[in-house]
């Protein structure tokens, strides 16, 4: 499985853009780019997907590098309710394994008032 | 609008006693994941099915059993529940990874006792 590296934590001021980083050097030409979030006391919450074009929808945004090793996912005005652990990961592609996630340890994000 | 739900949100067992949960989802999606949360651990997948009686084990699969009998529902049996097994157990569901994101339950918080 390709994996992900993510910074531990970020910390970002309310109302400011965010931007969280995720390296996947050993990416696949057919795996596809997820992220999630989790809040406190709740389960994961899907944020976005891609393969390699940028992606945007209304909760944030995913920029994929041209080589496809990083992404990025920007949250364009980061409120309170943003406040969570982000998690990048490449699900399993082939077979009868497909689509498993394999979570890391995320990174945590804090956004100040 | 969840699409997935978990039953029961709480559960209280004695240790030996068998515990069944059941992921619950009205999406027709193929494919459902059981994982559980610790802390110190993250996620770790615990079995997933890639279609009605087609199921396979994740990473700590040990004392664990699912079943699938129709597209809808996806059970998850401890056998023997042991003290080792409390924790937060997540579903989720997918229909396929290009074309959709994860969806996951509000979560099962077990204790064994």
């Amino acid at each position: 499985d390709a994996k992900t590296t993510q910074p531990n934590s970020m910390e970002s001021n309310e109302e400011e853009p965010v931007h969280l980083p995720c390296n996947h050097s050993t990416i696949s030409g057919t795996d596809y780019i997820h992220w999630y979030r989790q809040l406190p006391s709740q389960g994961p919450e899907y944020v976005i997907h891609g393969l390699t074009s940028n992606v945007n929808n209304r909760m944030a945004s995913l920029a994929i590098a041209e080589d496809r090793k990083s992404s990025t996912l920007i949250l364009h005005r980061a409120t309170l309710r943003d406040a969570a652990v982000y998690y990048c990961i490449l699900p399993t592609a082939g077979g009868t394994s497909y689509g498993k996630l394999t979570f890391g340890q995320g990174t945590i994000l804090t956004v100040h008032p | 609008d969840a699409g997935i739900t978990q039953s029961p949100r709480h559960k209280v067992t004695e240790t030996g006693t068998p515990v069944t949960l059941r992921c619950h989802q009205t999406e027709n999606h193929r494919y459902m994941y059981w994982y559980r949360q610790d802390p110190g651990h993250g996620l770790r997948l615990i079995h997933y099915s890639y279609g009605v009686k087609d199921t396979d084990k994740g990473e700590v699969s040990d004392g664990y059993s699912v079943s699938r009998s129709k597209t809808e529902d996806f059970l998850l049996t401890l056998e023997s529940a042991t003290s080792s097994q409390t924790s937060v157990y997540f579903c989720a569901i997918t229909g396929s990874t290009a074309n959709y994101g994860y969806t996951f339950g509000s979560g099962t918080r077990l204790t064994v006792v």
